[in-house]
């Protein structure tokens, strides 16, 4: 079993849809948790950073950590084609010297118009 | 300021050959780290540099390597290519390990193709 496993989708929506992606993990030492957007032939960026459990909203953006399920989600209202993209969760134990991510093999999200 | 910048963007090689990769982080950042991103296997991290030493490594074979300069540029090599090491190779920056993940940026890639 992967540390992270992510449906790698494709998810196809309506522009002004509400998306939801989400993400399970197995290793009970994650404390941070990130999504990232990917556009093509680019590098991931930083949407949204969560510190152990609880919900973060930023704009149009919600994430949301459940720590005694194991599993986090992020929401996107209204979705606009400028959304479409591939999503990344990630994962870190510490955010100490020694953190690494671990990532999920990401979502790819299609908005039309 | 200037984001994460690496060399060459694009690249072939064909199987047995070596490899260099270039990062060049952003100004005043010293730490930085290094991912293979594959459709298989997605994100995987690689090694971690700070202060031209290497604090972290992921699961890779020793064919897999790197350094980091005074000036907090990092290279990363592999030597003897295999065909499954095509990969978009990702380097990201951070002004100091420790601090938290929203300090972390990403440059574009390099895409490697082996034949």
């Amino acid at each position: 079993q992967k540390e992270v496993e992510q449906d790698p989708g494709p998810l196809s929506v309506p522009e002004g849809a509400i998306v939801s992606l989400n993400c399970t993990y197995s290793n009970s030492a994650f404390q941070y948790f990130m999504w990232y957007r990917q556009y093509s032939r680019k590098g991931p960026e930083l949407l949204m950073y969560t510190y152990s459990s609880g919900n973060k909203e930023d704009g149009r953006f919600t994430a949301q950590v459940d720590k005694s399920s194991k599993y986090i989600s992020l929401f996107i209202r209204d979705s606009q084609p400028s959304d479409s993209a591939t999503y990344l969760c990630a994962m870190s134990a510490s955010g100490g010297s020694n953190y690494k991510l671990t990532f999920g093999k990401g979502t790819l999200l299609t908005v039309n118009p | 300021k200037a984001g994460v910048t690496q060399t060459p963007r694009y690249l072939i090689k064909t199987r047995g050959q070596q490899v260099t990769l270039s990062c060049s982080p952003i100004s005043g950042h010293r730490s930085v780290s290094w991912y293979q991103q594959t459709p298989g296997q997605g994100l995987q991290f690689l090694f971690e540099y700070f202060s031209e030493t290497q604090r972290n490594k992921g699961n890779f074979p020793g064919r897999f390597s790197g350094r980091q300069f005074s000036n907090s540029r990092s290279e990363m090599n592999v030597s003897t290519l295999e065909l499954g090491d095509s990969a978009l190779y990702l380097c990201a920056s951070s002004h100091i390990p420790g601090e938290g993940p929203d300090t972390q940026y990403f440059g574009p890639g390099t895409r490697l193709t082996v034949l």
